[in-house]
C-alpha cells in the first residue's frame, strides 16, 4: 500500500481554461474527500464520496466545478473556465468507513497556478 | 455551523523544550472528534493525534498529548521534548460524528523548533 497519491503535483495554467486533477486513494478505502488549502489558511472540504456516489458538495464547489469517482476507484477534479482564484493546493484524503475514528490520510496535493 | 479557531499563527522554541499549541471550537453537537494534523514543509498532511468526544481521557501518541475540556470547548496539544523534525504546520481540525465526516479545520500554527 502506497498511501494517497494525486497527479499531478503542480499545474500551471491560463486563466480560462480547464483543468483536472487525479486521485488514487488507499484500495481498500470507500470513502473519497476533496479539499482546496490556500497559502497561510486550514484546508476547506468540497466534496465527498462514498464509493461511486457523490454524497455532499459544499457551496464553495461552484458550477464550474465538477468530480467523478468512477466504479468507486480514482477520482477526478475537473475545473472548467479557470479563474484566479482557483489558485490553491488541491487536497484529496481517504478513509474507512468505520472505525480508527474515521481517520483521513492525504495525498500529497496538486498545487493549481491561474495565471 | 462548527468553527475551529487557532489563535497562534506562529511559534518557536528551542529543541527538547515541551511546547502547547492552543485550539477552541465551537459546536452544539454532543458527540464527535477532534484531530490534529501536521502539515511539514512541501509534505503531506499527516495524523498525529486523535480524542472522542465521548472518552474523558485524554489521547497521548508518545511525545504528542492533548489537553481535551469539553466544557470549556477547548482541545490543546502538547509536544515534549520537541525536535527539528517537528517543524511543520499544524491545524485543528474538528468531525462531527453520523454525518458526512468532512473536516473542519483551523487556520493553523506554524511551529518552528531551533536546534
Amino acid at each position: 500500500d502506497t498511501g494517497v497519491s494525486q497527479n499531478p503535483r503542480h499545474k500551471i495554467t491560463k486563466r480560462g481554461q480547464n483543468v483536472t486533477f487525479r486521485c488514487d486513494p488507499i484500495s481498500e478505502h470507500n470513502r473519497l474527500y476533496w479539499y482546496r488549502q490556500t497559502l497561510g489558511q486550514g484546508p476547506e472540504f468540497l466534496t465527498y464520496f462514498q464509493n461511486e456516489a457523490q454524497l455532499e458538495k459544499s457551496r464553495l464547489l461552484s458550477d464550474r466545478f465538477s468530480a467523478e469517482r468512477p466504479k468507486g476507484s480514482f477520482s477526478t477534479l475537473e475545473i472548467q473556465r479557470t479563474e484566479q482564484g482557483d489558485s490553491a493546493m488541491y487536497l484529496c484524503a481517504s478513509s474507512l468507513s468505520a472505525g480508527a475514528g474515521y481517520e483521513q490520510y492525504f495525498g500529497p496535493g496538486t498545487r493549481l497556478t491561474v495565471t | 455551523a462548527q468553527t475551529v479557531t487557532q489563535s497562534q499563527p506562529e511559534m518557536s522554541v528551542q529543541e527538547a523544550e515541551t511546547v502547547t499549541l492552543s485550539c477552541t471550537y465551537d459546536t452544539s453537537e454532543s458527540n464527535y472528534y477532534l484531530f490534529w494534523y501536521k502539515q511539514p514543509p512541501s509534505r503531506q498532511m499527516i495524523l498525529v493525534i486523535r480524542q472522542e468526544a465521548y472518552k474523558q481521557q485524554n489521547a497521548t501518541e508518545n511525545r504528542f498529548s492533548v489537553n481535551f475540556q469539553k466544557a470549556a470547548k477547548s482541545f490543546s496539544l502538547k509536544i515534549s521534548d520537541s525536535q527539528l523534525g517537528d517543524t511543520a504546520m499544524y491545524f485543528c481540525a474538528f468531525m462531527k460524528s453520523y454525518s458526512n465526516y468532512q473536516l473542519i479545520w483551523g487556520a493553523g500554527t506554524k511551529l518552528i523548533i531551533k536546534p
